[in-house]
């Protein structure tokens, strides 16, 4: 069964840079598109960025590009999202989402992680 | 503005109907756009629950009731998640979400109570 299995939760300082994984299992991991979402506590869901883990090409939200990096190693079907000079405003849940239908709106996020708390606090 | 907005709270009875709204900012024109529709509950990442373009093209998630549909308001400028026949269950924030400007964005959400 497709499972997205997140890493533990961080606690980071100001300014610090953060980096998230998400595993992929039950499915060929370079066949879908990663999405990564988050959510502070209390808050609606914001989105980041994709990444096509096949070709490694990438797609930021404005609000976060030259802050956010997302990769991944094909050899252990993990994707990554980096963020960077990091403040208590990043405090947040943050979901790794796959996406059914590459380079198409008209797909959705089908499975999810399970989540990872990323605290930032000095 | 916000590029969708959506009422912060609902309340309805069970066994009523809910009307879920996504108001797209003025300039953005709903009749151009796909509404995808998103269910969380408490301490879970949100579930899919459908894609609603037009009544010829739209998708209902996997295992999502038929009792959640989508339609659009274009005299609103909205998208809306109706819910009939409610359940105890369906207590959750509702998200809407579109494809725009090479981005995308969600809706603030919907916490629907169920009472």
């Amino acid at each position: 069964q497709v499972q997205l299995v997140q890493s533990g939760a961080e606690v980071k300082k100001p300014g610090a840079s953060v980096k998230v994984s998400c595993k992929a299992s039950g499915y060929t991991f370079t066949s879908y598109d990663f999405n990564w979402v988050r959510q502070a506590a209390g808050q609606g869901l914001e989105w980041m960025g994709w990444m096509n883990p096949n070709s490694g090409n990438t797609g930021y939200a404005q609000k976060f590009q030259g802050r956010v990096t997302m990769t991944r190693d094909t050899s252990i079907s993990t994707a990554y999202m980096e963020l960077s000079s990091l403040t208590s405003e990043d405090t947040a849940v943050y979901y790794c989402a796959r996406w059914t239908l590459r380079g198409d709106p008209l797909g959705y996020f089908d499975y999810w992680g399970q989540g990872s708390l990323v605290t930032v606090s000095s | 503005q916000a590029v969708l907005t959506q009422p912060s709270s609902l309340s309805a009875s069970p066994g009523a109907s809910a009307s879920l709204t996504c108001t797209l900012r003025s300039g953005i024109n709903v009749g151009t756009y796909s509404i995808h529709w998103y269910q969380q509950k408490p301490g879970s990442p949100p579930q899919y629950l459908l894609r609603y373009t037009s009544d010829s093209d739209k998708q209902q998630g996997s295992g999502v009731p038929s009792r959640f549909s989508g339609s659009k308001d274009a005299s609103a400028n909205a998208g809306i998640l109706l819910i009939s026949g409610l359940q105890s269950e369906d207590e959750a924030d509702y998200y809407c979400m579109i494809w725009h400007s090479s981005a995308w964005v969600f809706g603030g959400g919907t916490k629907l109570t169920v009472l």
